[in-house]
């Protein structure tokens, strides 16, 4: 089985600053998924990024970019600029190449200071 | 952009009483998914559906649990005798191409069994 940990349970940053959330995973598969969702206020869980293993270049989303590594079976979220509206939970997930589930860690609450 | 409905927002129920949460998939997506999130405590998967048919179901899901697609629209999740730690919020999704691509999710579902 699969498992996500993600060994921050709060963090801040201040308005405009780089702030990075760390996620680790563990598997004995080879090709997977790997995805990092928001959970604003409003509790709808967001797709922020996706990421495929089997490509070697990080996935990048306007201020959101990933830097996983494979071998360290690493998939840490880096949000540059941050803004005031990116105050959420972000969950790292993980899903198996031929799976039809999502795996969650158990959160990252990120809060945006002015 | 098209969203996931969920209705209610909020639900009270006695324990042992049969509850129902509702949700409206995104209209031309074929795979939906429950998944729940305990105060506090990870996201996890309960259920996947696809073709009229569970595909994919935790072992969380057990007998009081079922789901349904009743009308083409609604996808539903029955709890027949909620037990206390039923207690959760209850997120719905949907994709369109099954596993790998992320799924959007509805707002979810509060349920408090008292």
């Amino acid at each position: 089985a699969q498992t996500v940990t993600q060994s921050q349970p709060e963090m801040s940053v201040q308005e405009a600053e780089t702030v990075t959330l760390s996620c680790t995973y563990d598997t004995s598969e080879n090709n997977y998924y790997l995805f990092w969702y928001k959970q604003p206020p409003s509790r709808q869980m967001i797709l922020v990024i996706r990421q495929e293993a089997y490509k070697q270049q990080n996935a990048t989303e306007n201020r959101f970019s990933v830097n996983f590594q494979k071998a360290a079976k690493s998939f840490s979220l880096k949000i540059s600029d941050s803004q005031l509206g990116d105050t959420a939970m972000y969950f790292c997930a993980f899903e198996s190449n031929a799976g039809n589930m999502l795996t969650f860690g158990g959160g990252t609450r990120l809060m945006v200071k002015p | 952009e098209p969203e996931v409905t969920q209705t209610p927002s909020h639900q009270v129920t006695q324990m042992g009483q049969e509850v129902i949460l509702h949700c409206v998939p995104i209209s031309n997506h074929l795979y939906f998914y429950w998944y729940r999130q305990i105060l506090g405590q990870k996201v996890e998967f309960l259920v996947s559906f696809y073709n009229n048919e569970i595909s994919e179901k935790s072992e969380i899901f057990d007998d009081q649990f079922s789901v349904e697609r009743p009308d083409g629209s609604n996808f539903t999740l029955k709890i027949r005798s909620t037990k206390l730690e039923d207690s959760a919020m209850y997120f719905c999704a949907s994709n369109r191409q099954g596993a790998n691509y992320g799924y959007t999710f509805g707002s979810g579902t509060r349920l408090t069994v008292v």
